[in-house]
């Protein structure tokens, strides 16, 4: 059992915007500001979209924001596009170890 | 642009030792504040980090994921620019594509600290452990 806990799948039409969370099962995994986000297609690495809760890496588009609240944190993607079709993944740490989350399936209609 | 490329066999046999190393380009491997890792992705499945190496002092600083720790070791190759992962011991249960990954740190002060993100992966190299 993953130390993060993201809902299997979620979906949305073109244009809408979508919400996935991501939240902590063991104590402190999302205490710190440490979360980030991870963009994977079919068959590619995966890109990082989000760092440190809401900081976006040069090249990301404005439409990706992330936020926390407590033990949860959240990825946003407003105005989805074709492109977004992809697994998302959260990742924090415990101590020293980095954690990621089971990963949440967009599908967009 | 640091980019990352992973290298080795893609086929090991059960109870033998996966190697695998992972060539840097675009900069340089002993920066400091860098910590060079290795994850890895069970076949449709999600990501598992196996631990780091960052060069400290002349020399190479790791820590391994607690469940892996006894069959994991992480070096570094400064003169040839790569860093890589042997696994020990490997099962069926070890069969994943493995990555190469760069997680950026803050230095301040003479100390640098993890920021447990990574900015730059490779493109993920598949290992089978069969037979």
């Amino acid at each position: 059992q993953s130390a993060l806990t993201q809902p299997a799948s979620v979906s949305g039409s073109p244009g809408q915007s979508i919400t996935i969370s991501c939240t902590g099962t063991s104590s402190g995994v999302v205490d710190y500001n440490y979360i980030s986000w991870y963009q994977q297609h079919p068959g590619k690495a995966p890109t990082l979209i989000i760092y440190e809760v809401s900081n976006r890496p040069s090249g990301v588009p404005d439409r990706f924001s992330g936020s926390k609240s407590g033990n949860t944190a959240s990825l946003t993607i407003s105005g989805l596009q074709a492109e977004d079709e992809a697994d998302y993944y959260c990742s924090s740490h415990t101590s020293s170890n980095v954690v990621f989350g089971g990963g949440t399936r967009l599908t967009v209609l | 642009q640091v980019q990352l490329q992973e290298s080795g066999p893609g086929l090991v046999k059960p109870s033998q030792t996966l190697s695998l190393t992972c060539s840097v380009s675009g900069g340089s491997i002993s920066s400091a504040g860098h910590y060079w890792s290795w994850i890895r992705q069970h076949p449709g499945k999600g990501l598992e980090w196996i631990g780091y190496i960052s060069y400290i002092l002349y020399s190479g600083s790791t820590y391994y994921n607690p469940s892996l720790q006894s069959r994991v070791t992480i070096s570094l190759d400064t003169s040839r620019h790569q860093f890589s992962l042997r696994l020990s011991s490997v099962t069926a249960a070890d069969t994943a594509v493995y990555y190469c990954a760069r997680e950026l740190g803050l230095c301040s002060g003479g100390s640098c600290y993890r920021q447990y993100f990574f900015d730059q992966w490779g493109q993920g190299t598949l290992v089978t452990v069969s037979s």
